[in-house]
């Protein structure tokens, strides 16, 4: 089965920037979306079909996805993004929708 | 403004089915080519998709490898919800379930509900 890999955590310092990977096979060929996740609540969409922000989202996120990896970027990061993200992918192969293991993001 | 609603037992016994009802208010169930969708998430598994259910002139389900055989996702359209059954649970199964609308097959998934905190013991 499809498997996408992130990296556990992420520390950043206020207004520096955070970017998150996402790692798969052939991701550049397929659409990710991304989650931010806050504690005791559900995810919220932040990045679809690799670059698209919903309404609400503010600009500083934004997302690119090439070859065999997706990132979510957080620009000016402020204190209010410190949360888990989570990309997702549908994979094709087994009609399925596939989640990374997370990233927590840490506002230092 | 789209809103999802979710509802069932936090306690189910193992080898029971485990049921969970999802109550739509600002969009339709029926509406064409949206999925409804239902995810858990565990410390064990993280965020694990389950099942989803879409109307295109009839009504699909997709679910995963991981439970198929033992879900089942069903719109009520007379009700405007959808719902999820996942019989003979084990403990494995204890996670908090969501669920969410996508505004299209490969869409990302825009609206949740609150989550239900399942757990499966005796």
């Amino acid at each position: 089965s499809y498997v996408l890999t992130q990296p556990p955590s992420v520390s950043v310092a206020p207004g520096e920037t955070a970017g998150i990977s996402c790692g798969g096979d052939n991701t550049g060929i397929k659409t990710v979306h991304w989650y931010q996740q806050k504690p005791g609540q559900a995810p919220l969409l932040v990045i679809y079909y690799d670059s698209d922000r919903p309404s609400g989202i503010p600009e500083r996120f934004s997302g690119s996805n090439s070859g065999n990896t997706a990132t979510l970027t957080i620009s000016r990061v402020e204190a209010g993004d410190e949360a888990d993200y989570y990309c997702q992918v549908w994979d094709t192969s087994t009609d399925h929708w596939v989640f990374g293991g997370g990233t927590k993001v840490t506002v230092l | 403004q789209v809103q999802l609603q979710q509802s069932g037992p936090g306690l189910v016994k193992p080898s029971q089915t485990l049921s969970l009802t999802c109550a739509i208010s600002g969009d339709s169930v029926s509406r064409n080519s949206v999925a409804w969708n239902w995810i858990r998430q565990s410390p064990s598994r993280g965020l694990e998709w389950l099942g989803r259910t879409y109307y295109s002139s009839k009504w699909y389900n997709d679910y995963a490898v991981s439970v198929k055989g033992r879900i089942t996702v069903n719109p009520d359209t007379s009700n405007n919800q959808l719902s999820l059954q996942l019989n003979s649970v084990t403990p494995e199964d204890t996670a908090v379930y969501y669920c969410a609308r996508s505004l299209g097959y490969f869409y990302g998934m825009d609206v949740w509900g609150q989550g239900t905190t399942v757990t499966v013991s005796s």
